[in-house]
């Protein structure tokens, strides 16, 4: 059990798309989801948590309006990179908990975002 | 806060001998650590966890030990395989939601 899947894996687009990327956990329901940005050889740097029916929590010098986290249900996050550029080509993460004391956090395989 | 380390960038190891990779971590609160496996172009996929009142778990073939005194994790893999060659990351959580990730360390297996 505790699968997440994300989708896409790959995203190739044009400077100024914006682009959204879903996070869903298939097997159980997920009170809280977490969204990380991962650069090449390095680990995973922490952006938002999302609690379902409430607002995103960001990590501190994460723009919010740049990074819009929707958290509409318990199986179901979404983030959407606005007006992506270059610099925000990396590999996006996401992961889900149940969300009852200390649970581990399930990851999906990741979004590959690639902006020309 | 929290801040988590890794003793060493890259571990390699012969098939069939045993792992061991190492993480510190910096407050003594935090109460819940993981050990995640990340292969190439993948997500981190648990492996162990283990809460701050034990000092060893055991799965297959891998083993945390928590020395809370030293504020130090390790993960033990036995007989490694070419299958274990991946980026592993200790994960410290304190008493929250959020997970503080190590640097994580990349094992080789070579034949």
């Amino acid at each position: 059990g505790a699968v997440v899947s994300q989708h896409p894996s790959w995203v190739i687009c044009k400077s100024g798309t914006s682009v959204k990327i879903e996070c869903r956990s298939l097997d159980f329901q997920a009170t809280t989801m977490f969204w990380y940005r991962q650069f090449p050889k390095q680990s995973l740097m922490l952006m938002a948590t999302s609690n379902e029916g409430s607002k995103a929590t960001y990590e501190q010098g994460v723009e919010k309006d740049k990074f819009l986290i929707n958290h509409a249900s318990l199986t179901l996050s979404t983030l959407t990179v606005t007006s992506a550029h270059p610099e925000d080509s990396s590999f996006y993460i996401c992961s889900a908990s149940r969300g009852q004391g200390n649970q581990p956090q399930h990851f999906g395989d990741g979004t590959r975002l690639s902006i020309l | 806060g929290e801040s988590v380390g890794l003793h060493l960038p890259t571990l390699s190891v012969q098939e069939g001998d045993n792992s061991i990779i190492n993480c510190a971590y910096s407050n003594s609160a935090s109460d819940y650590f993981i050990w995640y496996k990340q292969e190439s172009g993948k997500g981190p996929q648990f492996i162990i966890d283990i809460r701050s009142n034990m000092d060893k778990r055991q799965g297959q073939r891998v083993t945390v030990l928590l020395n809370k005194t030293v504020k130090h994790l390790s993960l033990q893999i036995a007989a490694t395989q070419p299958g274990d060659s991946a980026v592993y990351f200790c994960a410290v959580n304190l008493n929250t939601d959020k997970l503080i990730f190590g640097t994580g360390t990349r094992l080789q297996v070579f034949p």
